[in-house]
């Protein structure tokens, strides 16, 4: 069971316009959520995180939002530049259970197309 | 620097051969991971340890082993029983409790089976 959830596998956009990638999670009992960055043949870098007590959280140009009522978290980047092209997974953990892990989403490839 | 480092980065193994990756880390972190990215399915949890001398089985532990003898190194053994052991291989490690960052992964080590 796939608790999170990304159902893009890829996306392509002009640079300089905004991207949008998704990620739906079906536990309610997450409280804390990532997005990471990989390029290949790399580890996977953190890129911005949110809690659930708040909705929106923003670091530069990354702004990642979160719907707790739907369930699902969006990372917006404005603008794309061509070295955001990467892969994008997004996850999730439920940190008041003590010990936990991170679920991982599959993955959105993101091409930015100069 | 502090950081987490994997070696090699690329391994070949033959058919019926056990093979141990490694994984070091440098950031003082009870917590280590091994995960498992294949395409299409994002990153799979192998074995996690939180303490030394101890570990537990993640998703997909079947045919891989670890150790955790320091705090530092949580090598991964994939062992014969492992059928389909090509694959893109990444160790992270994170402090215990919350973390605004979530996990540090190493560069990954890319195992190919000939």
């Amino acid at each position: 069971d796939q608790q999170v959830k990304q159902n893009s596998p890829s996306l392509s956009v002009q640079e300089g316009r905004i991207s949008i990638l998704n990620c739906d999670y079906t536990n309610s009992m997450f409280d804390y959520f990532l997005w990471y960055k990989k390029y290949p043949a790399e580890g996977p870098t953190f890129l911005i995180s949110i809690s659930s007590i708040k909705d929106k959280n923003e670091d530069g140009r990354f702004t990642v939002f979160l719907n707790k009522s739907a369930k699902h978290l969006s990372l917006h980047i404005v603008p794309s530049q061509p070295g955001d092209s990467a892969v994008y997974f997004c996850a999730a953990a439920r940190t008041t259970s003590g010990t936990y892990k991170y679920i991982f989403g599959t993955g959105t490839r993101l091409k930015v197309l100069a | 620097d502090g950081g987490i480092t994997q070696s090699p980065k690329y391994l070949f193994r033959k058919e019926g051969q056990n093979v141990t990756l490694s994984c070091e880390q440098n950031l003082n972190h009870d917590a280590m991971y091994w995960y498992r990215q294949d395409p299409g399915q994002g990153l799979r949890l192998i074995y996690y340890s939180q303490i030394v001398n101890d570990f537990q089985k993640g998703d997909i532990a079947e045919g891989y082993s670890v150790s955790r003898e320091k705090k530092e190194s949580f090598p991964l053994t994939v062992t014969s029983a492992q059928k389909n052991p090509t694959a893109f291989y990444l160790c992270a490690s994170s402090p215990l409790g919350v973390s605004n960052y979530g996990y540090t992964f190493g560069s990954g080590t890319r195992l190919t089976v000939v």
